[in-house]
């Protein structure tokens, strides 16, 4: 089985300042892993994902994430945030084979602040 | 192309009735899949189809909860006889086949047991 932790629940940051927002996983065995951010009242909405292959992964609105298998980790990143960056944020986790379901961490509510 | 679509988009319904969601995924995606979303949590899995098929419905929470997909498009979940705990944001997501394939999320329907 899988799991992920999100372990900030919320994270203030300036706008145009830099901002890391940290994932870890627990599995068994090989997954995949994704970045999705929710809006108020809205779906999910895919900003990037780690397959395989090269460890650092661009991703949409100019985040990136760094797949580190040691560290069990997926942290995601940006270098400069913006006001509309405010958001719900998750990491999921799923096998890359059997069941194609996917484990949500709680989330992390990242507010960008003027 | 048009996104996962489900409706409605707000239900508010009494203790005891029964409810139905609807969701209409991506046109071609074999993979369908539920989840339910409690205030300030992340989604938790409730089942997965691969066309019409019912793969795996390990995380429906009892047996009042229950999903169809008859044709293999159009997805249905059914909850009988509702309880407050069962007001949540239920979520739907398609994707193409494959656990390398990323789930694209509707905007889900708030349900709400009065």
């Amino acid at each position: 089985a899988q799991s992920v932790t999100q372990l900030d629940s919320q994270v203030p940051v300036f706008e145009e300042a830099p901002v890391e927002l940290r994932c870890n996983y627990s599995s068994s065995v090989s997954v995949y892993l994704f970045w999705y951010v929710q809006y108020p009242n809205q779906g999910l909405q895919l900003l990037l994902k780690y397959l395989s292959g090269s460890t650092l992964v661009k991703g949409i609105n100019g985040f990136e994430a760094e797949f580190n298998k040691s560290q069990t980790s997926f942290h995601l990143r940006k270098p400069s945030v913006h006001i509309s960056d405010t958001a719900e944020y998750f990491c999921a986790v799923s096998a890359a084979s059997g069941t194609y379901k996917y484990i949500f961490g709680t989330g992390t509510r990242l507010k960008v602040l003027a | 192309g048009a996104g996962v679509s489900q409706s409605p988009r707000y239900k508010v319904a009494k203790r005891g009735q029964d409810v139905a969601l609807r969701c209409d995924p991506i046109s071609g995606h074999v993979s369908l899949f539920w989840y339910q979303q409690a205030l300030g949590q992340g989604p938790e899995f409730l089942t997965y189809f691969q066309n019409e098929a019912q793969l795996d419905k390990s995380g429906l929470p009892s047996d009042r909860f229950f999903a169809e997909r008859p044709e293999g498009s159009v997805s249905t979940l059914k909850i009988q006889r509702t309880q407050q705990e069962d007001s949540a944001v239920y979520l739907c997501a398609s994707s193409w086949q494959g656990s390398n394939q990323p789930q694209h999320f509707g905007d889900g329907t708030r349900l709400s047991i009065l």
